[in-house]
């Protein structure tokens, strides 16, 4: 589905530093989502958005920021990276109404070095 | 606590073999439960969900809540099988949305 899209596919960072990933989609979805991808724990919610404006934490959002000024805009800033933070991010998108599924993005692989 | 797990990282099997994605629950509520894949190179997509009772694929899963089990089940596994499958569970109250993953299993399916 094109109609989500995330970038960037692959960042490296130094400890410290502020990182934004964006993410797109083109379908005015309700819901958005972040995911981080890690072996051991598959994929774990950091934060989640119910509309513009409305956004609420998930099970791992210490040391994250997301903010939602537009329906299809969903970017998740690392104000101050850790190495713990190194993972592949997952968006996704959904209009939950009759229990559509999520609609993932292709990841942005992120290292922190 | 809400939680999933899958108890096997690696299934490897021979093409033309069942297989079975094992996956556990713990919610106290009424569960909604899906499988979602992931090929090599391509997005996480759906799978199923408990609640159409569809076979995808060739893949059905069976809600038991008895033994708060949603196993992922294909009589004869394929090569273009082999992806990694993720279980998950949809958090109440259901209309946010929030879906929690379990660890994932990979399925390698040899010629």
């Amino acid at each position: 589905d094109a109609g989500i899209t995330q970038s960037p596919r692959y960042k490296i960072t130094e400890t410290g530093r502020q990182v934004t990933l964006m993410c797109h989609q083109t379908w005015s979805h309700s819901y958005m989502f972040w995911y981080r991808q890690d072996l051991g724990h598959g994929l774990r919610l950091i934060y989640y958005s119910a509309a513009a404006d409305i956004t609420d934490k998930g099970e791992v959002p210490d040391g994250y920021v997301v903010s939602r000024s537009k329906t299809e805009n969903f970017p998740l800033t690392l104000e101050s990276a850790t190495r713990s933070q190194t993972s592949v991010y997952f968006c996704a998108s959904s209009d939950w109404e009759g229990n559509s599924p999520l609609h993932f993005g292709n990841g942005t692989r992120l290292t922190v070095t | 606590a809400q939680r999933v797990t899958q108890p096997e990282k690696l299934l490897s099997v021979f093409k033309g073999a069942p297989v079975e994605l094992k996956c556990n629950y713990s919610y106290s509520g009424s569960p909604e439960l899906f499988w979602y894949v992931q090929y090599s190179r391509q997005r996480l997509q759906l799978l199923l969900r408990h609640i159409s009772r569809e076979s995808i694929k060739g893949f059905t899963a069976d809600l038991n809540k008895g033994e708060t089990s949603f196993h992922l089940k294909k009589p004869f596994a394929q090569e273009e099988d082999s992806a990694m499958y993720y279980c998950a569970l949809l958090l109440s109250p259901s209309n946010t949305g929030k879906l929690i993953f379990g660890q994932g299993t990979t399925l390698q399916v040899k010629p």
